[in-house]
């Protein structure tokens, strides 16, 4: 079965300070990946989004993310977190029947 | 234009109970979805639609069922609800069924089975 792996379940940054959250997704032909932002309370926004072209895809908020074929990776990045990116980020991946696949989440703490 | 919504936001039920959560979407998108997230496990697809008059059963379908009962709208119902049910459900929405479509999430609705 497909699968989208986020090994870090918590990762604190202080603010101001860059950020670099990884996803690692089971091989598909066509990969169809996502990265979601999940306030407190709150449901899932659309940071960004990558189906084909430039490998490196800019998103809402500052971040961007950049798709790595040969390491099955689709890190999410920002070169300097505010406070107000507190959250947890969720990467997905369209599977072949076009379902989205969820990995288990990185919590973001930020230190002020 | 309020996007998808959901109610209830908060619901308690006991053991053997059933409820049904309700969705809506104004955005005029052929496809939803009802989703749980539980802790460490991010968000798993319980039953979608791919189109009014359709549904599918997702990664998680048991103990639950489905309607869609227009374009607009999709219902998940517990029909006897059990503590393993305790959850926070996520309805969504896109606009075709396919591969680079974004799905729009609402609030989520809380529930919590004693």
């Amino acid at each position: 079965a497909q699968s989208v792996t986020q090994p870090d379940i918590h990762i604190t940054v202080s603010e101001g300070a860059s950020l670099e959250l990884r996803c690692n997704y089971s091989y598909g032909a066509t990969p169809y990946l996502f990265w979601y932002v999940q306030s407190p309370g709150q449901g899932l926004q659309l940071l960004l989004k990558y189906f084909s072209g430039d490998t490196l895809v800019q998103g809402i908020k500052g971040f961007e993310a950049e798709f790595k074929r040969s390491q099955s990776s689709f890190n999410l990045r920002k070169p300097s977190v505010h406070w107000s990116d507190a959250a947890e980020y969720f990467c997905a991946k369209k599977d072949s029947s076009y379902k989205l696949i969820f990995g288990s989440g990185t919590r973001l703490l930020v230190r002020p | 234009n309020a996007g998808v919504t959901q109610t209830p936001k908060f619901q308690v039920l006991k053991t053997g109970q059933s409820m049904t959560l309700q969705c809506a979407q104004d955005m005029n998108h052929n496809s939803m979805y009802w989703y749980r997230q539980d802790p460490g496990m991010g968000l798993r697809l319980i039953y979608y639609s791919a189109s009014e008059g359709t549904t599918d059963k997702g990664e998680v379908p048991n103990g639950y069922n489905v309607s869609r009962l227009n374009k607009r709208e999709f219902s998940l119902r517990l029909e006897s609800a059990a503590p393993s049910q305790t959850s926070v459900y996520f309805c969504a929405s896109s606009e075709v069924r396919g591969g680079a479509d974004e799905q729009f999430f609402g609030p989520g609705t809380r529930l919590t089975v004693l």
